[in-house]
């Protein structure tokens, strides 16, 4: 199957800083990718959709200031978790479209912590 | 909006036995597909399904696509220990070029029977 690289794979932070997630599509292009937040126990929560070359689609209830989603080319796309919290703690998951329909292959993900 | 139905919650197995698990819905999905998470992993697609119907099997794993678009089942055969893990469902409703978002199911939990 495809391979989707999240980067890092845990970050700790403090309070008020900023910290991207890259996600990289790393043996084929990805037009679109999906970001996903897991909280412990949890199923995925779709947070946006990211479009190469235009603006992301955020979910209902997602902060499109606080989580700036940049899809910059085919192979990367990046997430930053502007003026972080203690409360944006959590497992970040992206996802990247693969050739068969409604196929997604997930990167591996991201545990921040906002310390 | 569309939910799915995933079951059970969790689960114990006992190296050997086989395992089943499934997923129902009230919309139909045109696509079904079942994931593996390991703790602090990103999920791995281990059966894509598209059509209604459709029996598919990877190694010791088996899943249907259901005859009605609603609804899915995962087999596990003889289980293993690192059969364990978080297995997600997830019903797709894009066709071809338009591969929509996934919906997901709440997870079933697998772990070894003490």
């Amino acid at each position: 199957g495809a391979v989707v690289s999240q980067h890092p794979s845990r970050v700790i932070c403090k309070s008020g800083t900023s910290v991207k997630i890259e996600c990289r599509s790393l043996d084929f292009q990805a037009t679109t990718m999906f970001w996903y937040r897991q909280f412990p126990k949890k199923s995925l929560m779709l947070m946006a959709t990211s479009n190469e070359g235009s603006k992301a689609t955020y979910e209902q209830g997602v902060e499109k200031d606080k989580f700036l989603i940049n899809h910059a080319s085919l192979t990367l796309s990046t997430l930053t978790v502007t003026s972080a919290h203690p409360e944006d703690s959590s497992f970040y998951i992206c996802s990247a479209r693969g050739s068969g329909p409604g196929e997604l292959f997930f990167g591996e993900g991201s545990r921040l912590t906002v310390l | 909006g569309q939910q799915l139905n995933q079951s059970p919650q969790s689960m114990f197995i006992q190296e050997g036995e086989d395992v089943s698990m499934n997923c129902t819905s009230s919309s139909i999905f045109n696509t079904w597909l079942w994931y593996k998470q390991d703790p602090g992993e990103g999920p791995v697609l281990l059966i894509a399904l598209y059509k209604a119907g459709e029996l598919t099997s990877n190694g010791r794993l088996t899943a249907q696509f259901g005859i009605t678009r609603k609804d899915s089942f995962l087999n596990i055969s003889a289980s293993i220990p690192s059969d364990v893990g978080i297995y997600f469902c997830a019903g797709g409703v894009g066709r071809g070029g338009s591969q929509g978002n996934l919906i997901f199911g709440k997870g079933t939990k697998l772990s070894v029977k003490p």
